[in-house]
């Protein structure tokens, strides 16, 4: 059974750029969280999504914004990029609505902004 | 909000011996539950161990088990016989009942001395 899967696994942008990244999660979770994680802040919640809808968001700025298709692969945009939003950003998945059992992650995108 | 706070930034443990990690949280909740992650190198969060709040029973699972005392707001983490392939980054982390995201800690470096 594949387990969460983020593309890429690092990524160089600059200052200004736009970037995408990708989840795909665990065949059969629905819910799909973002979590974004610096040696400074810690880890961090972004958003969860759950059947194409956003459930939860964190403190983030507008700049972020994440979505997920009906086949439950999410997808996070970052606009106008900042130095500080160089991070390692992490996916997690959950078959359970309600994450009872806690989520399972992916192995994170490294992105550096420049 | 809900803070968990991880006081050890670094341990190190003798392989084949037994080390506790420490993890407090705050919270006015009565619903929650309560992870352990491992984050060794290849950067993926593990799940290792989970609590759920309205348990008295302590988890076990395999050489991991926790300690879980409430009204302490206490939640630490043994490892018994440390093996070399435990030496990772620990985080500890709170769900609320009303909420898919999970809060960390700031982590605990384990380091495995053979």
């Amino acid at each position: 059974k594949a387990g969460v899967t983020q593309t890429p696994r690092y990524l160089i942008k600059t200052r200004g750029q736009q970037v995408t990244l990708s989840c795909s999660p665990i065949s059969g979770h629905r819910s799909v969280s973002w979590y974004q994680q610096t040696p400074g802040q810690g880890l961090q919640f972004l958003f969860e999504y759950f059947s194409e809808t956003q459930r939860n968001k964190g403190n983030f700025p507008g700049r972020f914004s994440g979505r997920q298709f009906s086949n439950s692969r999410s997808e996070m945009n970052v606009s106008t990029l900042e130095l500080g939003d160089s991070a390692l950003y992490l996916c997690a998945s959950s078959l359970d609505p309600q994450a009872n059992y806690g989520y399972t992650f992916g192995s994170g995108t490294r992105l550096t902004v420049v | 909000a809900q803070t968990v706070t991880q006081s050890q930034p670094e341990m190190s443990v003798q392989e084949a011996e037994t080390v506790t990690l420490s993890c407090t949280y705050d919270t006015s909740e009565s619903d929650y539950y309560l992870f352990w992650y491992k984050q060794p190198p290849s950067r993926q969060m593990i799940l290792v161990i989970r609590q759920e709040a309205y348990k008295q029973q302590n988890a076990t699972e395999n050489r991991f088990s926790v300690n879980f005392q409430k009204a302490a707001k206490s939640f630490s983490l043994k490892i018994s016989d440390s093996q070399l392939g435990d030496a990772a980054m620990y985080f500890c982390a709170y769900r609320s009942g009303r909420s898919q995201k999970l809060v960390f800690g700031q982590g605990t470096r384990l380091t495995i001395n053979p």
